[in-house]
């Protein structure tokens, strides 16, 4: 257990729904990230924050997706109007500036 | 970031070490080694980094060739439990640092009773 926790650890969805996803970071920890994985494949970087401040986005995160972290501490991702493609694992990891990311267990969607 | 090369597969016998080799020719001066590892349906967890130097801890030593092209990842005595995919990432580190982690497709290591 890294300290990261995520919520919930599984999902499944239709079609079209919107999903919302929160990651708690260790709690003295500034920088909070977002990953997406597919199988077989390694993490891809979505976006993260440095507070409450979203500094930077990934390609990948199409204008479906919205990430918040209003108060510095908890975030969370939502997903709109979802898509098969969107089934993926999305990770969540928190770090002190300058330090390593550590990683929460995940959350597994499924889009059916 | 500088593109890293990994085999895609490992076996390893349990007791014995286990050494993940990485290719890291572009690599830039400021630029460290991470490594992390996943096991399945777990999150990445964080192993060790280095600049130049090699580094140890409680998990694993890391071995860094002079010309940091290439690296080596140690687990003196593996277990089962270090049954994973192992991820070797280049990246700049500190106040100018970037934010992500670009984690390529890894090696996946089998340790064997």
């Amino acid at each position: 257990d890294t300290g990261v926790s995520q919520d919930p650890r599984h999902k499944i969805t239709k079609r079209g729904q919107n999903v919302t996803f929160r990651c708690d970071p260790i709690s003295e920890h500034n920088r909070l990230y977002w990953y997406r994985q597919t199988l077989g494949q390694g993490p891809e970087f979505l976006t993260y924050f440095q507070n409450e401040a979203q500094l930077e986005k990934s390609r990948l995160l199409s204008d479906r997706f919205s990430a918040e972290r209003p108060k510095g501490s908890f975030s969370t991702l939502e997903i709109q109007r979802t898509e098969q493609g969107d089934s993926a694992m999305y990770l969540c990891a928190s770090s002190l500036s300058f330090g390593e990311q550590y990683f929460g267990p995940g959350t597994r969607l499924t889009v059916t | 970031d500088a593109k890293t090369t990994q085999p895609p597969s490992m076996d390893c016998a349990e007791g014995r070490a286990a050494n993940l080799p990485c290719n890291h020719s572009t690599i830039s001066g400021n630029e460290y080694v991470y490594w992390y590892r996943q096991i399945h349906s777990q999150g990445p967890q964080y192993i060790i980094h280095g600049l130049k130097n090699n580094e140890t801890n409680e998990m694993a030593s890391l071995i860094i060739t002079e010309d940091r092209k290439s690296s080596t990842l140690i687990l003196p005595h593996a277990t089962l439990r270090d049954t994973a995919v192992y991820y070797c990432i280049v990246r700049v580190s500190g106040e100018t640092s970037g934010s992500r982690l670009t984690f390529g497709e890894g090696t996946q290591l089998t340790v064997n009773p």
